[in-house]
């Protein structure tokens, strides 16, 4: 059971590349979630999902799109990198809305 | 505004100490609160509390929630080096007929021997 897998670990891009993080779980989880994570603030929601073609927009979702074709994966997609968008990411999932989350090993993204 | 607010930020004991985690949230159409360890990676999942006054226990670890207050606190006694993590305590809550979840910060405890 692999539960969340996030890939890459680790990339760096340049100011205008476009890049989609993959994130995948194996656990049959409706609802699925993606994080950033900055220093000292916290994880802050991108985008989350609560079912396979459903998406819907967090609290900073600017700059980042989502799709959520299968029950199992749920890519997230950069489009114009921004030095802003250095931070790391974290994909999660849960079975209903109220359960504790498995999270990804995430990924570490700087933009350069 | 932060909606789900931790303190201390960051805290330093000795190995065998007890510790007490805070965690205060603001937020309407409360539905769970939870509590995540994070050492170099991923959060792991702790507990989830949703109900006043009830305790939830693993081992040295432990958790109680206040809804009249909008507090929770996280307990770790005989404290160990193992312990060193970040804390972070986030709160479920409906929001615009959508489910949201906030956390907060988190707390930096560092365990030396």
């Amino acid at each position: 059971n692999a539960g969340v897998t996030q890939t890459p670990k680790f990339r760096i891009l340049k100011i205008g590349q476009s890049m989609t993080l993959q994130c995948a779980q194996d656990m049959n989880h409706n609802y699925m979630y993606w994080y950033r994570q900055d220093p000292g603030m916290g994880l802050k929601l991108i985008y989350y999902s609560v079912g396979a073609g459903i998406t819907d927009k967090g609290e900073v979702p600017n700059g980042y799109n989502v799709s959520r074709s299968t029950t199992e994966d749920f890519p997230l997609r950069l489009e114009l990198a921004a030095p802003s968008q250095t931070s790391v990411y974290f994909c999660a999932s849960s079975y209903t809305s109220g359960d504790g989350y498995t999270f990804g090993s995430g990924t570490r993204l700087t933009v350069v | 505004e932060d909606k789900v607010v931790q303190s201390p930020l960051s805290l330093v004991v000795h190995e065998g100490d007890t510790v007490t985690l805070n965690c205060s949230y603001e937020v309407t159409n409360f539905r769970s609160l939870l509590w995540y360890k994070q050492e170099k990676k991923a959060p792991t999942f702790l507990f989830m509390l949703t109900s006043s006054g009830i305790e939830k226990k693993s081992g040295r670890l432990s958790s109680i929630l206040d809804k009249k207050e909008l507090f929770s606190i996280l307990n770790i006694t005989a404290t160990q080096t193992g312990d060193s993590a970040i804390y972070l305590c986030a709160a479920t809550y409906s929001g615009a007929g959508s489910y949201q979840l906030t956390f907060g910060k988190g707390t930096k405890l560092s365990v030396i021997p």
